[in-house]
């Protein structure tokens, strides 16, 4: 279970409030993504940046932002403008952009009461 | 964008049938198409893939072909044990290089 690493598992805020889930990679891989999984439907891609201080909009970005300063890192930030932000919230690398195996992490579920 | 759809939505066979996915995608650039299985509260994590230059691949009871006219691709898995019981999402890279997933397919496998 190495590689890729995300904290925390299991994350609770209020309604309002804006929450980084984190995600760590040691894979020395150029790509990282976040995906959000919904019952029913499938992993959607959030965000995803293929190289340091670059990334790139997903399908379903409103309400998200994120950063990639390192690396090794690519955190996501879920803020209160994200309508239901409820989820199970998956992150992944790869070495490149050009069609290889995604590494995903384990996942953080985020409930917002 | 791409668009990947994806049948059945839940399959249920006997344990030593064969279960068959089946994906159709949009984008006549995509040339990676991998399967991924997620067990219950699990990552999802890779068990085969075949590129656009490949017409079938196997690896033991799995096996996938691609239809590259038709745009479709398939997971074929043969002698099914119950440990094949989970969600497999099939998925393809455009020419976007974003990983399109379908909605996955809940495999059961009976005793």
């Amino acid at each position: 279970d190495g590689g890729i690493t995300q904290s925390p598992k299991y994350l609770f805020r209020k309604e309002g409030q804006n929450v980084t889930l984190s995600c760590e990679q040691n894979l020395n891989h150029d790509a990282m993504y976040w995906y959000r999984q919904d019952p029913g439907q499938g992993l959607r891609l959030i965000y995803y940046s293929q190289i340091v201080n670059d990334f790139q909009k997903g399908d379903i970005a409103e309400g998200y932002s994120v950063s990639r300063e390192k690396k090794e890192s690519f955190p996501l930030t879920v803020t209160s403008a994200q309508k239901n932000p409820t989820a199970f919230y998956l992150c992944a690398s790869s070495m490149g952009r050009g069609g290889g195996e995604q590494y995903f992490g384990p996942g953080t579920r985020l409930t917002v009461t | 964008g791409e668009n990947v759809e994806q049948h059945p939505s839940t399959l249920s066979v006997q344990e030593g049938d064969s279960a068959v996915i089946k994906c159709t995608y949009s984008d006549s650039a995509s040339n990676y198409f991998p399967w991924y299985k997620q067990e219950l509260g699990k990552r999802p994590q890779l068990i085969i893939d075949i590129r656009s230059n490949v017409g079938e691949k196997k690896d033991q009871r799995i096996a996938v072909t691609l239809n590259k006219t038709a745009k479709h691709f398939s997971l074929h898995i043969t002698e099914t044990q119950p440990e094949d019981s989970a969600v497999y999402f099939c998925a393809a890279i455009g020419s976007n290089y974003k990983l399109t997933f379908g909605k996955g397919t809940l495999l059961t496998v009976n005793p």
